[in-house]
């Protein structure tokens, strides 16, 4: 059974950065992804990581203010997110691999004054 | 960027039917889809992968099609624990676009 612990989330000012941490039992031999959720809205793909760290991807909304990273002799994987704004407000989940269950609980992140 | 089109946006059905949600994508991913099903207050679970690959666990009713630019998700029988959003998402390369939703609710 993979195990996820998430942390990192919370309450933020507009402007403002956070990071996000994911620690998984199993996830050094896969990609590795946040999606995010905003109140009232669907499932958003934000960023993804190659095994070896070597290639990473961002949603558009997001290219030069977020950073993901991974630490796979701490099994961990990371977000930093720069600039934040309300529309970041939101559920943040990792997952592992191309597709896979959501094995956290999700992180709530509130961009709000 | 490849862009998912769900259809419809929202569905009722009765307990019993044979309920079709479409995915569309705007070129094409040969079978590189998977479909989630995500209940308020839960976390989304997977139920399908490689467009017709049922997740371990899944009810049989649920089944998956399609290549290409055009997907289907069937459910065979609708049941009252299948109310839920169903999405839809692409993983050929990146960005792993998410289809917008299909909120499936019972008559």
């Amino acid at each position: 059974e993979v195990q996820v612990v998430e942390s990192g989330g919370g309450l933020v000012q507009p402007g403002g950065s956070l990071t996000l941490a994911c620690e998984g039992s199993q996830f050094n031999t896969f990609w590795l992804n946040w999606i995010r959720q905003a109140p009232g809205k669907g499932l958003e793909w934000v960023a993804n990581i190659k095994e070896d760290g070597s290639e990473e991807y961002y949603v558009d909304s997001v290219k030069g203010r977020f950073t993901i990273s991974r630490d796979n002799a701490k099994k961990s994987l990371y977000l930093k997110m720069n600039s934040l704004t309300a529309e970041d407000t939101a559920v943040y989940y990792c997952t592992r691999g191309h597709y896979d269950d959501y094995r956290g609980q999700g992180l709530l992140v509130t961009v709000s004054s | 960027d490849i862009h998912m089109t769900q259809s419809p946006s929202s569905l009722s059905a009765s307990v019993g039917d044979r309920v079709t949600v479409t995915c569309r994508a705007s070129q094409g991913i040969s079978n590189y889809l998977a479909w989630y099903q995500h209940k308020a207050g839960e976390v989304p679970k997977l139920l399908i992968y490689d467009a017709s690959g049922l997740q371990s666990g899944v009810p049989s009713r649920f089944s998956g099609s399609g290549s290409g630019t055009d997907f289907t998700l069937t459910i065979s029988s609708l049941q009252p624990e299948d109310v839920a959003t169903y999405y839809c998402q692409k993983y050929d390369s990146a960005p792993w676009t998410f289809g917008q939703g299909t909120k499936v609710e019972i008559k």
